[in-house]
Protein backbone atom coordinates (compact mmCIF):
# COMPACT_ATOMS: atom_id res chain seq x y z
CA UNK A 1 0.00 0.00 0.00
CA UNK A 2 1.13 3.25 -0.53
CA UNK A 3 2.21 5.96 2.03
CA UNK A 4 4.68 7.66 4.16
CA UNK A 5 6.85 6.30 6.90
CA UNK A 6 8.63 7.45 10.04
CA UNK A 7 10.87 5.91 11.99
CA UNK A 8 11.69 4.95 14.56
CA UNK A 9 9.12 5.84 16.68
CA UNK A 10 10.93 6.25 19.72
CA UNK A 11 14.17 8.25 19.55
CA UNK A 12 15.80 8.69 22.70
CA UNK A 13 19.36 11.06 22.33
CA UNK A 14 22.14 11.85 24.88
CA UNK A 15 22.83 16.08 25.30
CA UNK A 16 25.33 16.79 22.75
CA UNK A 17 24.52 14.18 19.79
CA UNK A 18 22.93 14.26 16.52
CA UNK A 19 20.46 12.00 15.52
CA UNK A 20 18.89 11.28 11.92
CA UNK A 21 14.90 10.70 11.75
CA UNK A 22 13.91 8.90 8.86
CA UNK A 23 10.84 9.60 6.57
CA UNK A 24 9.84 7.51 3.29
CA UNK A 25 7.23 8.04 1.25
CA UNK A 26 6.21 5.80 -2.05
CA UNK A 27 3.10 8.25 -3.26
CA UNK A 28 5.68 9.76 -5.47
CA UNK A 29 5.17 12.85 -4.12
CA UNK A 30 7.82 15.93 -4.99
CA UNK A 31 6.24 18.01 -1.88
CA UNK A 32 7.59 16.77 1.72
CA UNK A 33 7.72 18.31 5.23
CA UNK A 34 8.98 18.32 8.65
CA UNK A 35 6.65 19.53 11.68
CA UNK A 36 7.27 19.50 14.85
CA UNK A 37 4.73 19.27 17.60
CA UNK A 38 4.58 20.08 21.09
CA UNK A 39 2.51 18.69 24.09
CA UNK A 40 -0.69 20.79 23.52
CA UNK A 41 0.54 22.75 20.70
CA UNK A 42 0.34 23.30 16.64
CA UNK A 43 2.50 22.29 14.27
CA UNK A 44 5.45 24.22 13.51
CA UNK A 45 7.20 23.69 10.28
CA UNK A 46 10.76 22.58 10.35
CA UNK A 47 12.22 22.65 6.81
CA UNK A 48 10.11 21.66 3.25
CA UNK A 49 11.25 20.41 0.01
CA UNK A 50 8.98 20.85 -2.98
CA UNK A 51 11.66 18.58 -5.54
CA UNK A 52 14.27 16.52 -5.37
CA UNK A 53 17.48 18.14 -4.02
CA UNK A 54 16.29 21.39 -3.17
CA UNK A 55 14.39 22.37 0.31
CA UNK A 56 14.12 25.56 2.24
CA UNK A 57 13.68 26.53 5.72
CA UNK A 58 10.46 26.86 7.04
CA UNK A 59 9.58 28.80 10.39
CA UNK A 60 12.08 27.34 13.11
CA UNK A 61 14.69 25.83 11.22
CA UNK A 62 18.10 26.64 13.26
CA UNK A 63 19.36 23.63 15.23
CA UNK A 64 17.69 21.44 12.00
CA UNK A 65 19.52 19.83 9.07
CA UNK A 66 17.58 18.13 6.23
CA UNK A 67 18.56 16.97 2.65
CA UNK A 68 16.82 15.14 -0.72
CA UNK A 69 18.73 13.22 -2.16
CA UNK A 70 15.93 10.98 -3.45
CA UNK A 71 12.47 11.93 -4.14
CA UNK A 72 11.62 8.89 -2.05
CA UNK A 73 13.34 10.20 1.07
CA UNK A 74 13.90 13.43 3.28
CA UNK A 75 15.57 12.35 6.02
CA UNK A 76 15.55 15.25 9.32
CA UNK A 77 18.97 15.77 11.36
CA UNK A 78 18.45 17.12 14.92
CA UNK A 79 21.72 18.88 15.38
CA UNK A 80 23.18 19.36 19.41
CA UNK A 81 22.34 23.14 18.31
CA UNK A 82 18.64 22.55 18.65
CA UNK A 83 18.67 23.32 22.62
CA UNK A 84 15.65 22.04 22.99
CA UNK A 85 14.92 18.95 20.84
CA UNK A 86 12.23 16.60 22.74
CA UNK A 87 9.18 16.81 20.65
CA UNK A 88 7.07 14.90 18.69
CA UNK A 89 8.45 15.25 14.91
CA UNK A 90 6.22 14.74 11.83
CA UNK A 91 6.59 14.09 8.12
CA UNK A 92 4.11 15.11 5.75
CA UNK A 93 3.88 14.55 1.71
CA UNK A 94 1.48 15.75 -0.86
CA UNK A 95 1.08 15.91 -4.45
CA UNK A 96 3.48 17.84 -7.00
CA UNK A 97 4.74 21.27 -6.80
CA UNK A 98 2.13 22.25 -9.42
CA UNK A 99 -0.78 21.28 -7.20
CA UNK A 100 -0.12 21.71 -3.92
CA UNK A 101 -4.00 21.31 -3.17
CA UNK A 102 -4.16 17.78 -3.09
CA UNK A 103 -4.53 16.05 0.56
CA UNK A 104 -1.25 16.04 2.28
CA UNK A 105 0.16 12.61 3.94
CA UNK A 106 1.65 12.25 7.33
CA UNK A 107 3.23 9.72 9.09
CA UNK A 108 2.73 8.06 12.59
CA UNK A 109 5.66 10.52 13.73
CA UNK A 110 8.88 9.97 16.00
CA UNK A 111 8.58 10.89 19.40
CA UNK A 112 12.25 12.06 20.26
CA UNK A 113 13.55 12.50 23.53
CA UNK A 114 16.73 13.90 25.29
CA UNK A 115 17.75 12.07 28.09
CA UNK B 1 1.60 36.11 4.89
CA UNK B 2 -1.16 33.70 4.57
CA UNK B 3 -2.45 32.06 8.12
CA UNK B 4 -5.00 29.93 9.79
CA UNK B 5 -6.65 30.73 13.42
CA UNK B 6 -8.77 28.41 15.18
CA UNK B 7 -10.54 28.39 18.55
CA UNK B 8 -8.60 27.49 21.40
CA UNK B 9 -9.88 24.34 22.84
CA UNK B 10 -10.47 22.38 24.31
CA UNK B 11 -13.90 21.77 23.82
CA UNK B 12 -15.66 19.96 26.01
CA UNK B 13 -18.93 17.90 24.84
CA UNK B 14 -21.65 15.50 25.89
CA UNK B 15 -21.76 12.72 23.41
CA UNK B 16 -24.64 13.35 20.92
CA UNK B 17 -24.29 16.85 21.61
CA UNK B 18 -23.74 19.57 18.38
CA UNK B 19 -20.09 20.27 17.35
CA UNK B 20 -18.83 23.60 16.04
CA UNK B 21 -15.15 24.56 15.53
CA UNK B 22 -14.52 27.75 14.46
CA UNK B 23 -11.41 28.22 11.20
CA UNK B 24 -10.82 31.44 9.72
CA UNK B 25 -7.92 32.11 7.25
CA UNK B 26 -6.20 34.83 5.51
CA UNK B 27 -4.80 34.27 1.64
CA UNK B 28 -3.98 36.62 -0.95
CA UNK B 29 -4.40 33.61 -3.59
CA UNK B 30 -7.17 31.05 -4.12
CA UNK B 31 -6.50 28.28 -1.36
CA UNK B 32 -7.62 24.81 -0.76
CA UNK B 33 -9.06 24.39 2.46
CA UNK B 34 -8.71 21.38 4.84
CA UNK B 35 -9.37 19.47 8.23
CA UNK B 36 -7.32 16.92 9.48
CA UNK B 37 -7.82 14.51 12.60
CA UNK B 38 -4.84 13.89 14.98
CA UNK B 39 -5.74 10.65 17.61
CA UNK B 40 -3.68 10.51 20.52
CA UNK B 41 0.06 9.61 19.80
CA UNK B 42 -1.12 9.53 15.79
CA UNK B 43 0.23 11.48 13.04
CA UNK B 44 -2.65 13.33 11.12
CA UNK B 45 -5.37 12.40 8.81
CA UNK B 46 -7.30 14.12 6.43
CA UNK B 47 -11.00 14.36 7.39
CA UNK B 48 -12.16 16.82 4.77
CA UNK B 49 -11.79 19.49 2.07
CA UNK B 50 -12.83 21.61 0.43
CA UNK B 51 -10.83 23.77 -2.77
CA UNK B 52 -13.38 26.27 -4.20
CA UNK B 53 -15.76 28.82 -2.67
CA UNK B 54 -18.88 27.40 -1.42
CA UNK B 55 -17.79 23.85 -1.83
CA UNK B 56 -18.70 21.81 0.69
CA UNK B 57 -16.88 18.95 2.49
CA UNK B 58 -18.16 16.22 4.45
CA UNK B 59 -16.74 12.55 5.65
CA UNK B 60 -18.03 10.56 8.80
CA UNK B 61 -21.01 13.37 9.69
CA UNK B 62 -18.30 15.87 9.80
CA UNK B 63 -19.26 19.00 7.26
CA UNK B 64 -17.52 22.34 6.67
CA UNK B 65 -18.33 24.76 3.90
CA UNK B 66 -15.86 26.98 2.16
CA UNK B 67 -16.89 30.72 2.95
CA UNK B 68 -15.09 32.48 0.36
CA UNK B 69 -17.16 35.63 1.93
CA UNK B 70 -16.31 35.49 5.73
CA UNK B 71 -12.66 33.67 4.92
CA UNK B 72 -13.87 30.84 7.12
CA UNK B 73 -14.55 27.27 6.94
CA UNK B 74 -16.30 25.91 10.11
CA UNK B 75 -16.37 22.42 11.24
CA UNK B 76 -19.58 21.29 12.39
CA UNK B 77 -21.26 17.53 13.52
CA UNK B 78 -24.52 17.33 14.64
CA UNK B 79 -24.28 14.08 17.08
CA UNK B 80 -20.56 14.04 18.69
CA UNK B 81 -19.24 10.82 19.97
CA UNK B 82 -17.29 9.97 22.46
CA UNK B 83 -14.89 8.24 19.59
CA UNK B 84 -14.44 11.78 18.14
CA UNK B 85 -12.26 12.88 20.74
CA UNK B 86 -9.22 13.98 19.55
CA UNK B 87 -7.33 17.14 18.32
CA UNK B 88 -8.64 18.83 14.67
CA UNK B 89 -6.37 20.84 12.70
CA UNK B 90 -8.09 22.89 9.97
CA UNK B 91 -5.02 23.69 7.33
CA UNK B 92 -4.66 25.71 3.81
CA UNK B 93 -2.33 25.34 0.56
CA UNK B 94 -2.48 28.23 -1.71
CA UNK B 95 -1.29 27.20 -4.77
CA UNK B 96 0.91 29.36 -7.44
CA UNK B 97 1.13 31.74 -4.19
CA UNK B 98 2.50 30.20 -1.47
CA UNK B 99 4.89 26.86 -1.70
CA UNK B 100 3.51 25.08 1.73
CA UNK B 101 1.11 24.04 3.92
CA UNK B 102 -0.35 26.09 6.98
CA UNK B 103 -2.15 24.38 9.62
CA UNK B 104 -4.08 26.16 13.04
CA UNK B 105 -2.97 25.56 16.13
CA UNK B 106 -4.79 22.42 16.81
CA UNK B 107 -8.41 22.42 18.59
CA UNK B 108 -9.00 19.76 21.22
CA UNK B 109 -12.18 18.09 21.19
CA UNK B 110 -12.68 15.88 24.39
CA UNK B 111 -16.36 14.30 24.67
CA UNK B 112 -17.89 12.75 27.53
CA UNK B 113 -20.51 9.54 27.58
Amino acid sequence: DGGITQSPKYLFRKEGQNVTLSCEQNLNHDAMYWYRQDPGQGLRLIYYSQIVNDFQKGDIAEGYSVSREKKESFPLTVTSAQKNPTAFYLCASNGDRLNLNTEAFFGQGTRLTVV
Amino acid sequence: GNSVTQMEGPVTLSEEAFLTINCTYTATGYPSLFWYVQYPGEGLQLLLKATKADDKGSNKGFEATYRKETTSFHLEKGSVQVSDSAVYFCALSDQGNTDKLIFGTGTRLQVFP
